[in-house]
C-alpha cells in the first residue's frame, strides 16, 4: 500500500509570493492533519479535514488554508508568504475512526522563503 | 492549555546503556499520549501509544497522571535506536489533533 505522498517535495518562494502544497493520503484513509515543522517551533498543528470539511484548526493566521476533495486528497494553501513561512509542512492520514493519534505521516515539502 | 515539554534535546548512551527519554504534559483532562521516531531518512511514524501498554523494540512507556509524565525506556539501547523521539499529547474528541514535544535526539555509541 502507497504511503502518504506530498508534493513537491521542496519549493522555494519570495515574500509577497503564494503556495499551494498537496498531500495524497493512504487509500481508504479519509482524515488528512497538516502540521508545520521548524527547528524553532517544533511541529505545529495546522488543520485536520475529514469528509472535505475542516474540523480542527490550529493557531495560525487566516494566510493559512487548505481544503479537500472527494476523494481525500488534500491542498493547503500560504498566501502572502513571510519569511517565517520557511519550514517544512507534513501531511498525515489516518482512518476514520481509527486509534486516535495513529498518524501516518508523508515526507514532507520543505518551503523556503526568500 | 496543552503543553509537552521534552527537556533534552540531546540524549547520547553508549551500546547496552538503559535509556529514559523524559515527557511531562500539561493538560487538565484525560490526555492520551504516544511516542513517535524518526530514523534517518525516514519518515515520522508511531513508535507507542499509551493506551495500548505495549512494548515495541524493547520500548516502554508508562503515564503517570500524578507526575503528568510519559518517559519512554528501554533496559539495553542499541545502535539502530538512534533517532529523533517525539512525544505527543492528544484528547479523546474523535479529532487527530496532536500536540507534539520539540523532541529528544537519541545517539547510541559503539
Amino acid at each position: 500500500k502507497a504511503g502518504v505522498t506530498q508534493t513537491p517535495r521542496y519549493l522555494i518562494k519570495t515574500r509577497g509570493q503564494q503556495v499551494t502544497l498537496s498531500c495524497s493520503p493512504i487509500s481508504g484513509h479519509r482524515s488528512v492533519s497538516w502540521y508545520q515543522q521548524t527547528p524553532g517551533q517544533g511541529l505545529q498543528f495546522l488543520f485536520e479535514y475529514f469528509s472535505e470539511t475542516q474540523r480542527n484548526k490550529g493557531n495560525f493566521p487566516g494566510r493559512f488554508s487548505g481544503r479537500q476533495f472527494s476523494n481525500s486528497r488534500s491542498e493547503m494553501n500560504v498566501s502572502t508568504l513571510e519569511l517565517g513561512d520557511s519550514a517544512l509542512y507534513l501531511c498525515a492520514s489516518t482512518l476514520a475512526g481509527g486509534p486516535a493519534g495513529e498518524l501516518f505521516f508523508g515526507e514532507g515539502s520543505r518551503l523556503t522563503v526568500l | 492549555a496543552q503543553r509537552v515539554t521534552q527537556p533534552e534535546k540531546l540524549l547520547s548512551v553508549f551500546k547496552g546503556a538503559p535509556v529514559e527519554l523524559k515527557c511531562n504534559y500539561s493538560y487538565s483532562g484525560s490526555p492520551e499520549l504516544f511516542w513517535y521516531v524518526q530514523y534517518s531518512r525516514q519518515r515520522l511514524q508511531l513508535l507507542l501509544r499509551h493506551i495500548s501498554r505495549e512494548s515495541i523494540k524493547g520500548f516502554t512507556a508508562d503515564l503517570n497522571k500524578g507526575e503528568t509524565s510519559f518517559h519512554l525506556k528501554k533496559p539495553f539501547a542499541q545502535e539502530e535506536d538512534s533517532a529523533m523521539y517525539y512525544c505527543a499529547l492528544g484528547w479523546n474528541t474523535g479529532f487527530q489533533k496532536l500536540v507534539f514535544g520539540t523532541g529528544t535526539r537519541l545517539l547510541v555509541s559503539p
